[in-house]
């Protein structure tokens, strides 16, 4: 079992649609979460971290975090073209040693 | 402006050949990762290093190097390139007193192995 897995893709959403981003990790004690999102030929860019339980919003981004289900989502309110791209999901077991587990990505396309 | 830089965006290679790639940062970040990123299996951790000179293994470091002199240069080297080397390579450095963890990647390289 992969130690960071998230929702197999691709994903399509219309433009102006909820798109939702799934990840489950396996080793409880991962202190800090991020999503990163990868446009094609690019790389990786930090669009969200969390670190406890809960919501974390940031514009048109909201983070969930349930460490008790191990589980981490990303969602992407009115969807925009622009949106698309691979979302990796991250998990880091000691947020000062910035070593980042990632998971295979899901990509997601928003058509017009 | 945060910045990595990886030396090569595109490296063509024979098998046996030496690779190096280079990987420097200007953010003064004390800690520095080689990933490599191959389609279905995602970014997966060569080496890290967390001070000159020091490094650690990640989940991949067979047929990999690296050395780290200077704190903003991160090398990874290929003693001897194998076709299963071919992927993209990406560098990474995160630091430390922010405590959030975040990764800061490089362009990445692009390396094929004939």
């Amino acid at each position: 079992q992969k130690e960071v897995e998230q929702n197999s893709g691709p994903l399509s959403v219309p433009e102006g649609a909820i798109a939702s981003l799934n990840c489950t990790y396996s080793d409880r004690g991962s202190q800090s979460f991020f999503w990163y999102r990868q446009y094609s030929g690019k790389s990786p860019e930090l669009i969200m971290s969390i670190y406890s339980n809960g919501d974390k919003e940031d514009g048109r981004f909201t983070a969930q975090l349930n460490k008790a289900s191990q589980y981490v989502s990303l969602l992407i309110r009115d969807s925009q073209p622009s949106d698309s791209a691979t979302y990796l999901c991250a998990v880091n077991f000691n947020t000062n040693a910035g070593k980042s587990t990632f998971g295979d990505g899901t990509t997601l396309t928003v058509k017009p | 402006d945060v910045k990595v830089t990886q030396s090569s965006r595109y490296l063509v290679k024979r098998t046996g050949e030496k690779v190096f790639l280079e990987c420097v940062q200007d953010m003064d970040h004390e800690n520095m990762f080689w990933y490599r990123q191959d389609p279905g299996l995602g970014l997966r951790l060569i080496y890290f290093s967390y001070d000159v000179k020091m490094k650690e293994k990640g989940d991949i470091p067979e047929g990999y190097s690296v050395s780290r002199e200077k704190k903003e240069r991160f090398s990874l080297i290929l003693e001897s390139a194998s076709t299963n080397q071919t992927s993209m390579y990406l560098c990474a450095s995160t630091e430390v007193a922010r405590l959030t963890g975040e990764l800061f990647f490089g362009e990445g390289s692009r390396l094929t192995v004939l």
